[in-house]
């Protein structure tokens, strides 16, 4: 099983609503992640949780707030967001070596298409 | 710092035509490189991966991909392009936690 399973796919909030995406994959990978992509752009690294512990976070607002529950679960939380943050919201996971870096392969979603109005 | 360049934007072949999709990184280690289809409103699907060994790797729908080290590439080639190969083509390249991707590459397939 390589799946990587979001939801909601679709998802349409005001600028003051609170709502999460979440992210599930059950491959036994100890790294998931938050990618971002704009229409007709590659997709952009949010945040990495290496054994369940925020590892990278790329600079990204606080209005993106993710947790990891556990080793096969992934949230998004979302609060008072923009416009422009409208966009697919894709999460990944990969198997972890013993040193804790990443080179294996990155298995996305289908991701979560997000509006915000 | 790693990175990706995939020249071409915008691709367009004809059905049944050879395609060549180039890549060029910059790793300062042995890279892992990767590709990804992209259909329109879908999420990223892989291709084929390359990590070590054998420098011609095989994936799926057809396509195959030829690692050059000294040439810092890892082009994605098929040799007959179907109608539904048309979509977005990301190369990466994976180390250190993170994944970098290229740009992409369009790809439009003419009746």
């Amino acid at each position: 099983d390589t799946e990587v399973t979001q939801t909601p796919k679709h998802l349409v909030m005001g600028m003051t609503n609170k709502k999460s995406l979440k992210c599930e994959q059950h491959m036994g990978h100890r790294a998931m992640y938050w990618y971002k992509q704009k229409a007709k752009k590659p997709p952009e690294l949010m945040f990495v949780y290496s054994y369940e512990k925020l590892s990278i976070n790329e600079s990204v607002p606080s209005r993106f707030s993710p947790e990891c529950p556990n080793s096969s679960l992934l949230n998004l939380h979302l609060h008072a967001l923009q416009p422009e943050d409208s966009a697919l919201y894709l999460c990944a996971s990969s198997q972890l070596d013993l040193t804790g870096i990443s080179g294996n392969t990155i298995y996305f979603g289908e991701g979560s298409w997000l509006t915000v109005v | 710092a790693q990175s990706v360049t995939q020249p071409d934007i915008h691709i367009t072949v004809s059905e049944g035509a050879s395609l060549e999709l180039r890549c060029n990184y910059s790793y300062g280690a042995t890279p892992y490189l990767f590709w990804y289809v992209q259909s329109p409103g879908q999420g990223l699907q892989l291709l084929l991966k390359y990590f070590s060994g054998d420098t011609l790797v095989q994936g799926i729908k057809g396509f195959e991909a030829e690692f050059k080290r000294s040439q810092s590439s890892f082009n994605l080639r098929k040799p007959s392009v179907h109608w539904s190969d048309a979509a977005e083509y990301f190369c990466a390249v994976s180390g250190a936690g993170k994944s970098t991707f290229g740009d992409g590459t369009t790809l439009t397939v003419k009746p």
